[in-house]
């Protein structure tokens, strides 16, 4: 069965620096999510991108995030100059149709922690 | 934005008691799923329910949109189905609303 992968499983990351963090959505899906759990909390939606552009964001995703998809398979998110608070997993998920319509298919997360 | 509201918010459980798990939400949703969060952060989607029943093995789910609640039932519980477990809506918009979540410990 097709699923979400993401890479790397873990990063550790000293405050200020640029960190990326990739997936590759299943192959044929058209819609792409990031979202984060802060350790003990729940999952938030960061972003949706679709036809390569963001179709959505929250409060979180602020100037310091931003999301790419630089070729045909893969879907990044780079957050510029990191944060204590940003130590979260971070979790990719796809679709083939908008959220409103069907299963999102989640990755198995990024841990990040920032020291 | 859409609230969503998990009860209990932590289960302990004997293994082999069935227990029953809800979701509430503040508005009407076009989505809504359930996922159970593994011991390893990964969330395994158990159910896509906008409306209706579903059942998968043990675990079956009911969603009454007009009531705007969902229930997760878990039968014959296993040590294994310890984690927790979430719902998470789509109201308008793509983004996923999830809940605050239930914890299950099973015990043997």
């Amino acid at each position: 069965e097709p699923e979400v992968t993401q890479t790397p499983s873990h990063q550790v990351t000293q405050m200020g620096q640029e960190v990326i963090l990739r997936c590759v959505p299943i192959s044929n899906h058209l819609y792409f999510y990031w979202y984060r759990q802060i350790l003990g909390q729940k999952v938030e939606f960061l972003v949706s991108f679709y036809n390569n552009e963001i179709s959505e964001k929250s409060e979180i995703f602020d100037d310091q995030f931003s999301v790419e998809r630089p070729d045909g398979s893969n879907f990044t998110l780079k957050i510029r100059s990191t944060k204590l608070e940003d130590s979260a997993m971070y979790f990719c998920a796809s679709s083939v149709l908008g959220a409103r319509q069907e299963t999102q298919y989640f990755g198995p997360g990024t841990r990040l922690l920032v020291l | 934005g859409i609230q969503v509201e998990q009860s209990p918010p932590d289960l302990i459980l004997q293994e082999g008691a069935n227990s029953t798990l809800r979701c509430n939400f503040s508005d009407s949703v076009n989505n809504l799923q359930w996922f159970h969060q593994n011991p390893w952060g990964q969330l395994i989607n158990l159910f896509y329910i906008p409306s209706g029943t579903k059942q998968n093995g043990r675990l079956s789910a009911t969603t009454v949109a007009t009531e705007r609640y969902s229930l997760l039932y878990i039968s014959s519980s296993q040590t294994t189905d310890s984690g927790v477990y979430f719902c998470a809506v789509v109201a308008a918009g793509n983004q996923f609303y999830f809940g605050t979540g239930t914890s299950l410990t099973v015990i043997p």
